[in-house]
């Protein structure tokens, strides 16, 4: 069984650049949320995606976008990056939006 | 609005010796409780969580926690600590609005384990 993937590792961005992260969930899972880790802190819920569609957001600008596909895999789009955007971001996967959630290891976002 | 402290920010202990982590929660109904680990650079691990029932919980590499609704706690215990456990812990609480789930987290406890 293949656990939560996200991908990129690591990147760099600009300061008003654009960014798209990706996370594929677990097999079987069809809710995915994403959560904000700055350093020394715990993660931060930004929204979920429960088939396809957004159902729950955190206090995040809309800046913060997401996608989920017919696979139930997902993307996270963040427009005019600042630099307080640096973070690790987290993707994670349930079976359903109330049962718990597993984690990818995470994308290192550094806006410089 | 949901809520969780972990009051200690680092703690060290002697491998081989007894490990208890602090977690109160503050939330206006039952909630779903959570604990997860994190190395260095990496995402968060489930250690074990409650639903309901049986509030000692079991959950993997020999933790434990217990839910004590009087103290709004659910501390994490470990009988005997091995050097593989220095981490990074988050207590979370899960709830929200109809139809999702949101975990909040602590700020974390990071664990130092002494030779």
């Amino acid at each position: 069984e293949t656990g939560v993937t996200q991908s990129p590792t690591h990147l760099i961005k600009t300061r008003g650049q654009q960014v798209t992260l990706r996370c594929s969930s677990q097999s079987g899972h069809n809710t995915v949320s994403w959560y904000q880790q700055a350093l020394g802190q715990g993660p931060q819920f930004i929204f979920q995606y429960y088939r396809e569609e957004e159902n729950g957001r955190g206090n995040f600008p809309p800046r913060f976008s997401g996608l989920q596909f017919p696979n139930y895999s997902s993307e996270l789009n963040v427009n005019a990056l600042e630099l307080d955007d640096s973070a690790l971001y987290l993707c994670a996967s349930s079976l359903t939006a109330y049962t718990e959630a597993f984690f990818g290891q995470g994308t290192r976002l550094t806006v410089v | 609005a949901q809520s969780v402290t972990q009051p200690d920010i680092h703690i060290t202990v002697s491998e081989g010796a007894s490990l208890e982590l602090r977690c109160n929660y503050s939330y206006g109904a039952t909630p779903y409780l959570f604990w997860y680990v994190q190395s260095p650079g990496q995402g968060l691990q489930l250690l074990l969580k409650y639903f309901s029932g049986d509030t000692l919980v079991q959950g993997i590499k020999g933790f434990e926690a217990e839910f004590k609704r009087s103290q709004s706690s659910f501390n994490l215990r470990k009988p005997s600590v091995h050097w593989s456990d220095a981490a990074e812990y988050f207590c979370a609480v899960g709830g929200g609005g109809t139809g999702f789930q949101k975990l909040v987290f602590g700020t974390g406890t990071r664990l130092l384990v002494s030779p």
